[in-house]
């Protein structure tokens, strides 16, 4: 079935520097990416949208700057925390349409702690 | 945009006995409803869904009921197992936009 390869899965970083988060679809093309935040306990929160090729659209209350999105080619796409504080830690999580019987197809996860 | 409420945040059954999670949504342009599992610290795992041609969907022990009109969709499972203990989560989709996910509700099959 349709696999979302998600990386890192877990990362600890220092206050004021930039994390990068990459997911890529092994087998199949991902024109669209999904990007969801989890708190402990707390339902996924839907961050923004990536469209290969074009801008990403952030939910209300998502800063754009903060959250550097990129989907440059069909199978990757890539979010970046940047300047991160320790209220950025949480669960991040993207999931692509991969059609089919299942619809969307989520990685794995990467748990994100700013120290 | 779509807003998805589900209950309850919390449920705790037997084993052996029934567990419903409720979920209602108020774009009525939606029309993909999926039931997501988490377990601890993992990629939520589809278990069933449907869509808003279908009023009742049924995969051995879990059934998922829709009522377009009152924008409420259910999700019921039969016969409990321990191993059924996790977080679920609804979610609501129109074809090709955002999919948005209920608050979750934590389930514990108690042996």
């Amino acid at each position: 079935g349709a696999v979302v390869s998600q990386h890192p899965s877990w990362v600890i970083c220092k206050s004021g520097t930039s994390v990068k988060i990459e997911c890529r679809s092994l087998d199949f093309q991902a024109t669209t990416m999904f990007w969801y935040r989890q708190f402990p306990k707390q339902s996924l929160m839907l961050m923004a949208t990536s469209n290969e090729g074009s801008k990403a659209t952030y939910e209300q209350g998502v800063e754009k700057d903060k959250f550097l999105i990129n989907h440059a080619s069909l199978t990757l796409s890539t979010l970046t925390v940047t300047s991160a504080h320790p209220e950025d830690s949480s669960f991040y999580i993207c999931s692509a349409p991969s059609g089919g019987l299942y619809g969307y197809t989520f990685g794995s996860g990467t748990r994100l702690t700013v120290v | 945009g779509e807003n998805v409420e589900q209950h309850p945040s919390t449920l705790s059954v037997q084993e052996g006995d029934s567990a419903v999670i409720k979920c209602t949504y108020s774009d009525s342009a939606s029309n993909y409803f999926p039931w997501y599992k988490q377990e601890l610290g993992k990629r939520p795992q589809l278990i069933i869904d449907i869509r808003s041609n279908v009023g009742e969907k049924k995969d051995q022990r879990i059934a998922v009921t829709l009522n377009k009109t009152a924008k409420h969709f259910s999700l019921h499972i039969t016969e409990t197992q321990p191993e059924d203990s996790a977080v679920y989560f609804c979610a609501a989709s129109s074809t090709g936009n955002q999919f948005y996910f209920g608050t979750g509700t934590s389930l514990t099959v108690i042996p």
